[in-house]
């Protein structure tokens, strides 16, 4: 079991549609969660961070964090074509940080 | 510019040739990392540097890589006798570690390495 997984996607949603991320992480003792935006070719850009229970709002970004589950999304609401690019996952425990291989995630105009 | 800048942001190499990277952190930033990314998978951590220590160090990290934080500002990673499984990106990272639990890391551009 990978430690941190991600759907590979690719997933594709219309303009203007809600994106759904998922990620589900196996240490229990993991203390941070992050959301991390990657264009092709390019290096990962910070989208949210997460460190408690429950749901955090950042413009049109919501995480959500879930610990007794080990599951942490991200929603994209009204998407957009630009925010077509892979999302990675990454998991805090100390100084461990562990990324997901990412979705990949289109939006149509 | 004040993010973290890495150079160069490609190399080619042949087979067998050394190559330095060079990363230079958020200026306050305490935390330095190096990670390697292939396609299609995620940043794998191979060292992190707290001010001029390095700290910790990834199995995937072989005795043909060094890395150094001499004066705990910059960093530079070297791979010896380079291997075409060594053609990845590199990517650095730094980070304010003030003990709370919050720590964003911010990533460089990224160095792209191509080993022929």
């Amino acid at each position: 079991q990978k430690e941190v997984e991600q759907n590979s996607g690719p997933l594709s949603v219309p303009e203007g549609a809600i994106a759904s991320l998922n990620c589900t992480y196996s240490d229990r003792v993991s203390q941070s969660f992050f959301w991390y935006r990657q264009y092709s070719g390019k290096s990962p850009e910070l989208i949210m961070s997460i460190y408690s229970n429950g749901d955090k709002e950042d413009g049109r970004f919501t995480a959500q964090l879930n610990k007794a589950s080990q599951y942490v999304s991200l929603l994209i609401r009204d998407s957009q074509p630009s925010d077509s690019a892979t999302y990675l996952c990454a998991v805090l425990n100390y100084n461990d940080m562990r990324f997901g291989a990412g979705t990949r995630l289109t939006v149509k105009p | 510019d004040t993010g973290v800048s890495q150079d160069p942001r490609h190399k080619i190499t042949k087979r067998g040739q050394n190559v330095t990277f060079r990363c230079d952190p958020i200026s306050e930033h305490n935390r330095l990392y190096w990670y390697r990314q292939t396609l299609g998978q995620g940043p794998e951590f191979l060292t992190y540097f707290q001010n001029e220590a390095q700290l910790e160090k990834s199995r995937l990290l072989s005795d043909r890589f060094s890395a150094e934080r001499p004066k705990g500002s910059f960093s530079t990673l070297e791979i010896q006798r380079t291997e075409q499984g060594d053609s990845a990106m590199y990517l650095c990272a730094s980070s304010y570690q003030a003990g709370t639990g919050d720590e964003t890391q911010y990533f460089g551009p990224g160095t792209r390495l191509l080993v022929l």
